[in-house]
């Protein structure tokens, strides 16, 4: 695709309630980021995919908090039992070849509002 | 893994004062530094970026950083900032594997 699709755009929920969020990386990227961006706090590492090697879970805040990627491409980030303090946007980024010194492509994020 | 601070949370400057934003980074290993810039209702996008080579690097819309290694900092500079410069600013370091973001400067232009 053109550039990196999250879907939805913004997901209220119930707490106590699991949601998915969802990113579509660019392409041929091979690297995966999600990271979490609240008020005060910046851009919080969650978790990170690279080609077939196992993921970098150690951003996860919570076993509450899971991510998949199928295939090498699409990847679904799971929150179980929503509370109040995991509303946030959610940030997914990929580059090409997961090398640390590319350059991330951002998508717009899900607006996540947990009440 | 890698850590990264920026120490201003939040910088106020008029038009046309020059900006200086720090960054700090806790990592032994070889490092590839970056800023990413967000404007309002954007995406984060690349500002400039560090791997090798002269330490001063100059990114878009006049923004440059120096890497300075024995203080582990990375501090992005602009000599004249303008009101479209109003953006949160992200520096992000990358190590071994990932890539870890700080807090985020909120840079906020008076006319």
């Amino acid at each position: 695709g053109a550039g990196v699709s999250q879907s939805p755009s913004n997901k209220v929920t119930e707490k106590g309630k699991d949601v998915e969020l969802r990113c579509d990386p660019i392409s041929g990227h091979t690297a995966l980021y999600w990271y979490r961006q609240s008020l005060g706090q910046g851009l919080e590492f969650l978790i990170y995919f690279q080609g077939n090697s196992a993921p970098d879970k150690s951003g996860l805040p919570s076993d509450r908090f899971s991510a998949e990627r199928t295939g090498g491409s699409v990847s679904t980030l799971t929150i179980q039992r929503t509370q109040q303090e995991d509303s946030a946007v959610y940030l997914c980024a990929s580059s090409l070849g997961g090398h640390t010194n590319e350059k991330l492509f951002f998508g717009s994020g899900t607006q996540l509002s947990v009440l | 893994a890698q850590s990264v601070s920026q120490h201003n949370h939040h910088v106020i400057l008029s038009e046309a004062a020059s900006l200086e934003l720090g960054c700090n980074y806790s990592y032994g290993g070889t490092v590839n530094l970056f800023w990413y810039v967000q404007y309002p209702g954007q995406h984060l996008q690349l500002l400039l970026k560090y791997f090798s080579g002269d330490p001063l690097v100059k990114g878009i819309k006049g923004f440059e950083a120096e890497f300075i290694k024995s203080k582990f900092s990375f501090n992005l500079r602009k000599p004249s900032v303008q009101w479209s410069d109003t953006a949160e600013y992200f520096c992000a370091v990358g190590g071994n594997n990932d890539m870890r973001f700080g807090a985020g400067t909120r840079l906020t232009v008076k006319p």
